[in-house]
């Protein structure tokens, strides 16, 4: 059964700083989507990593994958309060794409001024 | 261009009554899912189909059933509501390999 791990489940930072999410995953996948949620509102996809050492850039927020770590990272640059938000990354389980995607519990990012 | 749309964004059930939850989408994708979102559990899957006239379970369908008659429609039925079947239902669509687009969910108690 695929397990998938986010890493903090809570972040509180300052305007400015850098930080990482991480996100493990317990068997092999080679498909990875980012997901945002702001509070009481549905889920936005941010990212999609279809491949080994892909990476994705959107303003702030990039994303990586390595498949053979089962690894991937959501790191934010220069965290502004606007992408305050609970973060969800989700893993596809199945080689054949099922597409039943296996999601985390989410990483519930703070920005404080 | 509609994306999913989910009705009712708000129920209150009595334990035992029974509902359906509307699913429709206008993107003509394949892909439907129904997912439950507990806090801090993250989302579960609870029904998937991948065309129309096909269904499969997902991780939690006890005390569910789905049907997918259409493309465009992937309604959710509950039978015999229960307290911990209280939660938010997201509904989603997509092409294989494509990101899900959600729905605005709809929040469910069942007293």
């Amino acid at each position: 059964e695929l397990k998938v791990e986010q890493n903090p489940l809570f972040l509180s930072m300052q305007e400015g700083k850098n930080y990482t999410i991480y996100c493990n995953y317990s068997t092999t996948s080679d498909r990875l989507y980012w997901y945002r949620q702001d509070p009481g509102k549905s889920l936005e996809s941010l990212f999609v990593l279809l491949s080994n050492g892909a990476v994705k850039q959107e303003g702030r927020l990039m994303a990586s994958l390595d498949t053979k770590a089962r690894l991937s990272t959501l790191h934010i640059t220069a965290a502004v309060h606007d992408l305050s938000a609970t973060y969800f990354c989700a893993v596809d389980p199945s080689q054949g794409g099922s597409e039943k995607l296996v999601f985390g519990k989410g990483t519930k990012l703070t920005v404080n001024p | 261009n509609a994306g999913v749309t989910q009705t009712p964004k708000f129920r209150i059930l009595k334990i035992g009554q029974s509902m359906t939850l509307q699913c429709a989408q206008d993107m003509n994708h394949n892909y439907m899912y129904w997912y439950r979102q507990d806090p801090g559990m993250g989302l579960k899957l609870i029904y998937y189909s991948v065309g129309a006239g096909i269904t499969d379970k997902g991780e939690v369908p006890n005390g569910y059933n789905v049907s997918r008659s259409t493309t465009e429609d992937f309604p959710l039925r509950l039978e015999l509501a229960a307290p911990s079947q209280t939660s938010v239902y997201f509904c989603a669509s997509s092409y294989a390999g494509q990101a899900f687009t959600f729905g605005s969910g709809t929040r469910l108690t069942v007293v």
